[in-house]
């Protein structure tokens, strides 16, 4: 199973751009990078997802190194509402569940 | 459009008694998901349902936890007997098959 690396916790300042990293050097060529983020209280919510090529939407840009061992999740300008612990998938289980590790903590500070 | 609800929101029971925590996944995602979210043990996953089929039942913690899915709809999550390690916040997800999942806001479940 691929496993992922991220750091503990994160600080940002609002309005500033934001960069998350993540390592999973175990990757399958197959396997699809997920992020995931969970707000205080409430349940995960998806980010974004992508497989080789870099990806945006209107909550943030994932770009994935060529050799697809590790990726960043970019939020462009963060918000107090970005405030969340961000999680990295892979790895995958079996039946297609989400495991989660602990993920970043990212504070914003006003 | 409506999301995945559960109920109850908060539940709190005591030592030995069952409960059950109702899970209403989003109309159409065939595949649905129980996790379970605790201080000590992060997020992990206990059980998958994918439209009718019976579920790989291996995630569960113990044999006190069954779920079932009606209908390949509405999930039932019943834990018998419960003990005081079982406070948690369980979580729902549902999705199309190995889509992103969408999470319901959670029971959280006390066991006094």
């Amino acid at each position: 199973d691929a496993k992922t690396t991220q750091p503990n916790s994160m600080e940002s300042n609002e309005e500033e751009p934001v960069h998350l990293p993540c390592n999973h050097s175990t990757i399958s060529g197959t396997d699809y990078i997920h992020w995931y983020r969970q707000l205080p209280s409430q349940g995960p919510e998806y980010v974004i997802h992508g497989l080789t090529s870099n990806v945006n939407n209107r909550m943030a840009s994932l770009a994935i190194a060529e050799d697809r061992k590790s990726s960043t999740l970019i939020l462009h300008r963060a918000t107090l509402r970005d405030a969340a612990v961000y999680y990295c998938i892979p790895p995958w289980g079996s039946q297609g569940n989400l495991i989660f590790g602990k993920g970043t903590k990212l504070s914003v500070k006003p | 459009g409506a999301g995945v609800s559960q109920s109850p929101s908060n539940k709190v029971t005591e030592k030995g008694k069952d409960v059950e925590l109702r899970c209403d996944p989003i109309s159409g995602h065939t595949a649905l998901y129980w996790y379970r979210q605790s201080l000590g043990q992060g997020l992990e996953f206990l059980i998958y349902f994918q439209g009718n089929s019976a579920p790989d039942k291996s995630g569960l913690p113990s044999d006190r936890f069954s779920a079932e899915r009606t209908g390949g709809s509405v999930s039932t999550l019943t834990i018998q007997r419960t003990q005081q390690e079982d406070s948690a916040v369980y979580l729902c997800a549902s999705s199309p098959p190995w889509g992103e999942q969408y999470f319901g806001p959670g029971t959280r479940l006390t066991v006094t």
